[in-house]
This record gives structure tokens, sequence and C-alpha cells, in this order.
């Protein structure tokens, strides 16, 4: 049973305009969340988190919004731009972060 | 931040074989964890590596399919034994140096079992 789901397998923007990257969960448990940047042939890197006491960080052009009453958690990128596209992974973990779940991801394809 | 190295990058193998993935890691780091991508799907958890002692196995995660080895809090190595065309994954490892932050990934291992 997944506990992170990301339902949008992919996503086409155009460049300037903004990318939302939507993320649900299942576990109330959960207490921090992250989003993570792969591009082919890469590990994921690590873009942005979110603890459970906000409900919103931001970092540069990219903001991460936590609603935990739907349990669900967004990511936006404005303005897009084409070095965004990339797969999205959004991953959730408790425990003092010792383990990570993650959803299947999102592939962002960002149009010049 | 953890910079962490993988090898081998990719490999093709033939079922029946097994193959030693290692992870190197530039500091030293408490926690180490074995993750598999399989196609279109998320990143699994396989186990969690623990130095000076057996590898935590995730549900559905074996021992004897999956030998983890931790010598020390730099390195670490997954093993895929007897392997089939399913084990056709990018095997992954992963660390977390301090509580309240995020993991570091290697950049992957991609293995075809044909």
């Amino acid at each position: 049973d997944q506990q992170v789901k990301q339902n949008s397998p992919s996503l086409s923007v155009q460049e300037g305009r903004i990318s939302i990257l939507n993320c649900d969960y299942t576990n109330s448990m959960f207490d921090y969340f992250l989003w993570y940047k792969k591009y082919p042939a890469e590990g994921p890197t690590f873009l942005i988190s979110i603890s459970s006491i906000k409900d919103k960080n931001e970092d540069g052009r990219f903001t991460v919004f936590l609603n935990k009453s739907a349990k669900h958690l967004s990511l936006h990128i404005v303005p897009s731009q084409p070095g965004d596209s990339a797969v999205y992974f959004c991953a959730a973990s408790k425990d003092n972060f010792n383990k990570f779940y993650f959803g299947s991801g999102t592939k962002l394809n960002v149009k010049p | 931040s953890a910079v962490i190295s993988q090898k081998p990058s990719r490999d093709i193998c033939q079922r029946g074989t097994s193959l030693t993935i290692q992870c190197q890691v530039d500091s030293q780091v408490t926690m180490m964890f074995w993750y598999r991508q399989q196609p279109g799907q998320s990143l699994t958890l396989i186990a969690t590596a623990n130095q000076g002692s057996e590898a935590t196995y995730e549900s559905g995660f074996v021992i004897d399919k999956f030998p983890i080895s931790r010598p020390n809090l730099t390195f670490s190595t997954l093993t895929v034994s007897n392997m089939s065309p399913e084990d056709s994954s990018i095997y992954l490892c992963s660390v977390v140096g301090q509580p309240n932050t995020e993991a570091f990934f290697g950049q992957g291992t991609r293995l075809t079992v044909v």
C-alpha cells in the first residue's frame, strides 16, 4: 500500500509559467516532507522540504505548500525554466527522519 | 552535504548470478539506506545498513536475497543475489546526516538482468 502518491505521471508547462506538482499521503504520522528532482542517469537531488508544523516554505522560485487536513502537499515553481525539466518526487518521513517514503514521481517538461 | 560514490553505475547480468554494489561516502554518516526504483515506480526502501550489525530489512525484502554489509561509517555494499529479470531496477544508496535534514543519494546503479 503506497503511503505517498503522485497521481500525475507527467506535466507540461510553458517556460515562464507556473508549474504545480501535487502529492497526497495517507499516513497522518508523517511529520517531514521533501521534494526531490531527478535527471536521467543521476540520483535524486534534494530541492526543498517542509515540516508538519508549517504550511508553507519558500526557496527562490520553489515553494512547497502543506495542507495537513487534506494530507496534501504541492510544489510550485515560478517562473518555470527549461532546466527544470526532470522527474520530481515527493517524499515523507516519520520516526526521526530515518525512513523516507516516496511517491512515484511526476515528469515535468518545461517547453521553451 | 554528503558526496556519495556508487559503483558500478550500470551493469548487465545473467540470471542466476549475483552483483555487489558499492557505496562510498566522503564523510562519516550515521544512517545509510538502500533503495530500489523499478521502472515507472517510486523509490522503495530495501533496508537500513547498520554499522557493525545486521541490516534492518523492510517488508518484502530478505537478507538472503539482498545481503548488506556496512563495515564502517563511510562504506556499504548491497548484493543482489540469484538475480532474475524482475530484479532489473535502479538501486540507490542514500545517507542521512543530522536529524531534521534531507537524505542524499548516490547516482544509482542501473541493473539489467537478462
